[in-house]
């Protein structure tokens, strides 16, 4: 069965500090993935989405940038995080050309003081 | 994707049925209606979908409208664990989809014991 890994669960980071979340998934090949974001009080807004190694989609323009270096990892990084970067990350997947369905992450929260 | 509409909030009570109502007016004839569920501190998680048919699931059922410009998220036996917030999403196709879910502020299901 596919599962998916995101950490850390939670993180305090300083204003200006650098940021990189990860994200695996196994048991699939070939997966979409995605990154979204829940500030406080916000919903789910979709930060990035990939179909594949090296192609990343932004959707939304930021201090944040997403990477994909292998078919299965997906990485979220910042150079240097800003107050409002604060909030609870999730990393999704859904079958490359396959049923439309996201699977979600137990996501990571995010403070930025 | 197309917009839908959902209550706020809605309350049951534990072990009655739970009709979470969505309405989606400008539908078109390849929009999917998916539903996912969101418990406190968690990632979304996936429900149901259909297109035109109802459709049972070990989680829930979805009621469609004949003229699919509404639909219903019945939970037929509610538990406090099915307290979450609920979403109503129209997806194009229901193959292969590769952009992002747009959530919007879904139903927030309150049950009391």
């Amino acid at each position: 069965s596919q599962t998916i890994h995101q950490w850390p669960a939670t993180l305090v980071q300083p204003v200006g500090s650098p940021l990189s979340l990860e994200c695996t998934v196994e048991g699939t090949s070939n997966p979409n993935l995605y990154w979204y974001r829940q500030a406080a009080g916000r919903g789910l807004q979709l930060l990035f989405y990939s179909v594949g190694i090296g192609q990343i989609s932004s959707e939304v323009p930021q201090n944040l940038s997403a990477s994909r270096p292998q078919d299965r990892q997906f990485i979220l990084s910042s150079k240097k995080l800003l107050l409002s970067d604060s909030g609870f990350y999730l990393c999704a997947w859904s079958e490359g050309g396959g049923k439309d369905i996201q699977y979600f992450g137990a996501g990571t929260r995010l403070s930025v003081l | 994707d197309a917009k839908t509409t959902q209550p706020n909030s809605m309350e049951s009570n534990e072990e009655e049925p739970v009709h979470l109502p969505c309405n989606h007016s400008t539908i078109s004839g390849t929009d999917y209606i998916h539903w996912y569920r969101q418990l406190p501190s968690q990632g979304p998680e996936y429900v149901i979908h259909g297109l035109t048919s109802n459709v049972n699931n070990r989680m829930a059922s979805l009621a469609i409208a004949e003229d699919r410009k509404s639909s219903t998220l019945i939970l037929h036996r509610a538990t406090l664990r099915d307290a979450a917030v609920y979403y109503c999403i129209l997806r194009l196709g229901g193959w292969g989809g590769a952009d992002g879910l747009t959530f919007g502020k879904g139903t927030h299901l309150i049950i009391q014991p």
